[in-house]
């Protein structure tokens, strides 16, 4: 079954510091993955996608993320966090017929100033 | 340019209580979802439509009906509210053409619903 693991519910960082949130997918081909992010009371904003060609994908707001096909994994990264990166990060995963979005339980991301 | 409009934004219900949740999309999407929202749980698809008079069941539509007449309108029905319908409601549309064709889908600001 397809099923996308986010492991870390929390996850605090000061102010300037880099950031890599993990995401892994189980998926029986080659997966449409994304990224979202979501705001207290807003609803999702799409960071970044992959769908093929080069693994290492840049997105809005500064942040990149590296599909590894070997790790089943697609982890989102950003070099310096700002204040207002705080928020719930998502990654999910779709096929590409109906384009349904299977969601990890997400990541609260913290940025202490 | 609105996108995925849902209406209301907030809405308590009593226990057996009906009511419909409002997703237009002003974007001539074919394809709409509806997602619920439980903390920790991330997002879980309850009904889905290819277009006007197709829907799908997502993984959790219990509790759930939806109809499509038209492109823009793709509402949310609960006919007996339950506490378990306690959650943060999200409708979302894509466009299987053009440079969205990669299953991007926009979503709505959310509906939050309690049940008591």
């Amino acid at each position: 079954a397809q099923s996308v693991t986010q492991p870390d519910i929390h996850i605090t960082v000061s102010e300037g510091a880099s950031l890599e949130l993990r995401c892994n997918y189980s998926y029986g081909a080659t997966p449409y993955l994304f990224w979202y992010v979501q705001s207290p009371g807003q609803g999702l904003q799409l960071l970044l996608k992959y769908f093929s060609g080069d693994t290492l994908v840049q997105g809005i707001k500064g942040f990149e993320a590296e599909f590894k096909r070997s790790q089943s994994s697609f982890n989102l990264r950003k070099p310096s966090v700002h204040w207002s990166d705080a928020a719930e990060y998502f990654c999910a995963v779709s096929s590409s017929n109906t384009g349904k979005l299977i969601f990890g339980q997400g990541t609260t991301l913290q940025v202490k100033p | 340019n609105a996108g995925v409009t849902q209406t209301p934004k907030f809405r308590i219900l009593k226990i057996g209580q009906s009511m419909t949740l409002q997703c237009t999309q002003d974007m001539n999407h074919n394809y709409m979802y509806w997602y619920r929202q439980d903390p920790g749980m991330g997002l879980k698809l309850i009904y889905y439509s290819v277009g006007a008079g197709i829907t799908d069941k997502g993984e959790v539509p219990n509790g759930y009906n939806v109809s499509r007449s038209t492109t823009e309108d793709f509402p949310l029905r609960l006919e007996l509210a339950a506490p378990s319908q306690t959650s943060v409601y999200f409708c979302a549309s894509r466009s299987p053409e053009g440079r969205d064709a990669k299953n991007i889908q926009y979503f709505g600001a959310g509906t939050r619903l309690s049940v008591l």
